[in-house]
């Protein structure tokens, strides 16, 4: 069965400070894969995705993530984090007709300290 | 370009009634919408799909009696909770696709609070 795992409910990162945020799935076929945010009580917004091609991806606001099918991973990372990313963050596996059913993982929330 | 939007942001209401929750793609033809539910502090859990002139196609375990869903056109699609009850009170999302396109473009939500 298709699932995504976020193994980090939460974490706390110093502003300027690097970032990573885990993102394993299990998927039989080739994996439609998406980085979204979320901030309080709003919608997903898209940081970026990965269908093919170049495993290197870069999205908005500075975000970029590897996709590693030996590790079955898509990590995003940011080298330098702002205040402004604190929010919940969710990898999704893109599942069925051209990925239409999105399959989420817990999400993980990040907090950002000064 | 790709803004979804949803009505009302927020909507409280007495057990019993129902209440209907907008989708609208306002920059592109959504021949998919989907429908998620998101609970306090957790992730996404979708709902259904629906596909524009056709009926929705629900997930395991949703009613489908109690969600309505509508997708009469290729830029709104409308989900009613019928007899809403206090445990319907979630937040519901929902994001639309193009044609022949693999991401899903999210609406903001809507707050539901049933009393």
């Amino acid at each position: 069965a298709q699932s995504v795992t976020q193994p980090d409910i939460h974490i706390t990162v110093s502003e300027g400070a690097s970032l990573e945020l885990r993102c394993n799935y299990s998927y039989g076929a080739t994996p439609y894969l998406f980085w979204y945010v979320q901030s309080p009580g709003q919608g997903l917004q898209l940081l970026l995705k990965y269908f093919s091609g170049d495993t290197l991806v870069q999205g908005i606001k500075g975000f970029e993530a590897e996709f590693k099918r030996s590790q079955s991973s898509f990590n995003l990372r940011k080298p330098s984090v702002h205040w402004s990313d604190a929010a919940e963050y969710f990898c999704a596996v893109g599942a069925g007709n051209q990925g239409g059913k999105l399959i989420f993982g817990q999400g993980t929330e990040l907090s950002v300290k000064p | 370009g790709a803004v979804v939007s949803q009505h009302p942001s927020r909507v409280i209401c007495k057990s019993g009634t129902s209440v209907k929750i907008e989708c609208r793609s306002l920059d592109f033809q959504a021949t998919t919408m989907f429908w998620y539910r998101q609970f306090p502090k957790q992730s996404l859990m979708l709902m259904a799909t629906s596909n524009e002139g056709s009926k929705a196609t629900y997930e395991q375990g949703v009613e489908k009696d109690k969600f309505l869903i509508n997708h009469a056109s290729l830029t709104l699609s409308t989900l009613t909770v019928t007899s809403a009850h206090p445990e319907d009170s979630s937040f519901y999302i929902c994001s639309a696709r193009g044609r022949g396109k693999e991401t899903q473009y999210f609406g903001p939500g809507t707050r539901l609070l049933v009393l």
